[in-house]
């Protein structure tokens, strides 16, 4: 089992540029959670989907950010025109669809703007 | 929602000490973890605690789910537990996380 899986680790932009952040749940796990961690701060919630639904955005802005969770594929964490206030650690957790077992996360992708 | 209050911000251990770390939950929850930051940022997952108490090593957690707090335990502390840790608790499937405890343990 290989775990939460995040790519890429580091990622760096130019302000203006689009990000994109990849999440591939635990085998078995259908319900995808992402966070947001600022320096020096703790984790921020964002979005909650399950396969092809979002259930709850309300930590996420309301501009430039979207998320998806395909029917197929990684959940993807989108990020259009960057600025440098983006600039964070962003995390994925995996949970199965009971909640029952807890969270496991990924190792994060470490977003830059430049 | 869930408000999280972890306790002590900060922590400053010699090597062999043994420490207590606090999470205060404001209202009830159906699932509890602690989670350790290490230096390099990685979230390693310690436990699951909803309720009861769970030993793995020289850690241990307790959760008191009625009174709303869970407690971590480290005994006999290493250079390597050094790092942030954090609860997250939830009523329900969403996991509010506290500001977390910065564990340094010299040597």
């Amino acid at each position: 089992n290989a775990g939460v899986m995040q790519n890429p680790r580091h990622l760096v932009r130019r302000r203006g540029q689009e990000a994109r952040l990849r999440c591939s749940p635990m085998k078995g796990h259908s319900h995808v959670y992402w966070y947001r961690q600022l320096p020096e701060e703790g984790l921020k919630f964002m979005v909650y989907l399950q396969k092809e639904n979002i259930i709850d955005e309300s930590g996420m802005p309301k501009e430039r950010f979207s998320a998806e969770f395909p029917k197929e594929g990684p959940s993807i964490l989108r990020i259009q025109q960057v600025v440098r206030g983006d600039s964070a650690a962003y995390f994925c957790a995996s949970s199965p669809p009971t909640g029952d077992g807890g969270y496991t996360f990924g190792s994060g992708t470490r977003l830059t703007v430049v | 929602g869930i408000q999280v209050e972890q306790s002590p911000p900060d922590l400053i251990l010699q090597e062999g000490a043994n420490s207590t770390l606090r999470c205060n939950f404001s209202d009830s929850v159906n699932n509890l973890q602690w989670f350790h930051q290490n230096p390099w940022g990685q979230l390693i997952n310690l436990f699951y605690i909803p309720s009861g108490t769970k030993q793995n090593g020289r850690l241990s957690a307790t959760t008191v789910a009625t009174e709303r707090y869970s407690l971590l335990y480290i005994s006999s502390s290493q250079t390597t537990d050094s790092g942030v840790y954090f609860c997250a608790s939830g009523g329900s499937y969403i996991p509010t996380f506290g500001r977390g405890t910065s564990l340094i343990v010299h040597p």
